[in-house]
């Protein structure tokens, strides 16, 4: 049963900080790796998506690597700013067809002015 | 594009009733998914639908959990006998498909069974 796990579980950090939230997964054969952020009382918005045959993915501020072989994925957020406070979610997906995904608990990130 | 729409925001029920939730995915979205998602955890998988078909259910989804997509538009989950453990957001999420599809997710339903 694949489970994935997300460190650390909460972070706070003053505003212009770098910062890297870190995901790991137990099964390695994933078809790909999805980061979310999820904003209090909201769903979730998707932010990058990682195909299992690529390394990494960028998005303005955000940057998302994957190491399938180690079971392993980062987002890296650079000069962060008090509305990137939200709790974001990793996932992955094992299914080639669908998105049945398996999500982690999440990080929850507080940005500081 | 209005976004995912689901109905109601919140919902408080007594043990043993019957709950609807409706979902309403991004018009052209031919796929539609729903997550449960419980204070603290990440979501998880319930049930997809591809139009009107609903072709993967989880064994999360007991018998007391029914879903339907007629016509392959909104789709309803309903829970029958709820119990306190059915306590949780109920997400729904749409997308148009394909590989490597990105997901649309509606801002749920909470559900506080009493």
């Amino acid at each position: 049963k694949q489970e994935v796990t997300q460190i650390p579980a909460a972070l706070s950090v003053p505003e212009g900080e770098n910062l890297v939230l870190n995901c790991s997964f137990t099964d390695s054969a994933i078809y790909n790796l999805q980061w979310f952020r999820q904003d209090p009382g909201k769903g979730l918005t998707s932010l990058l998506l990682i195909q299992s045959s690529q390394r990494e993915q960028t998005s303005g501020r955000l940057n998302a690597s994957l190491d399938k072989s180690s079971g392993r994925s980062t987002l890296y957020i650079a000069a962060s700013q008090p509305g990137d406070s939200a709790t974001y979610l990793c996932a992955v997906e094992t299914n080639s067809g669908y998105s049945t995904l398996t999500f982690g608990k999440g990080t929850m990130l507080l940005v500081s002015p | 594009d209005t976004g995912v729409s689901q109905d109601p925001r919140h919902k408080i029920t007594k043990r043993g009733q019957n709950v609807t939730f409706r979902c309403d995915p991004i018009s052209e979205h031919n796929r539609l998914y729903w997550y449960r998602q419980t204070l603290g955890q990440g979501p998880e998988f319930l049930t997809y639908f591809q139009n009107e078909a609903q072709l993967e259910k989880s064994r999360l989804l007991s018998d007391r959990f029914s879903a339907e997509r007629p016509k392959g538009s909104f789709s309803t989950l309903e829970i029958q006998r709820t119990e306190q453990g059915d306590s949780a957001m109920y997400l729904c999420a749409s997308s148009s498909g394909g590989s490597n599809e990105k997901l649309f997710f509606g801002s749920g339903t909470q559900l506080s069974v009493l």
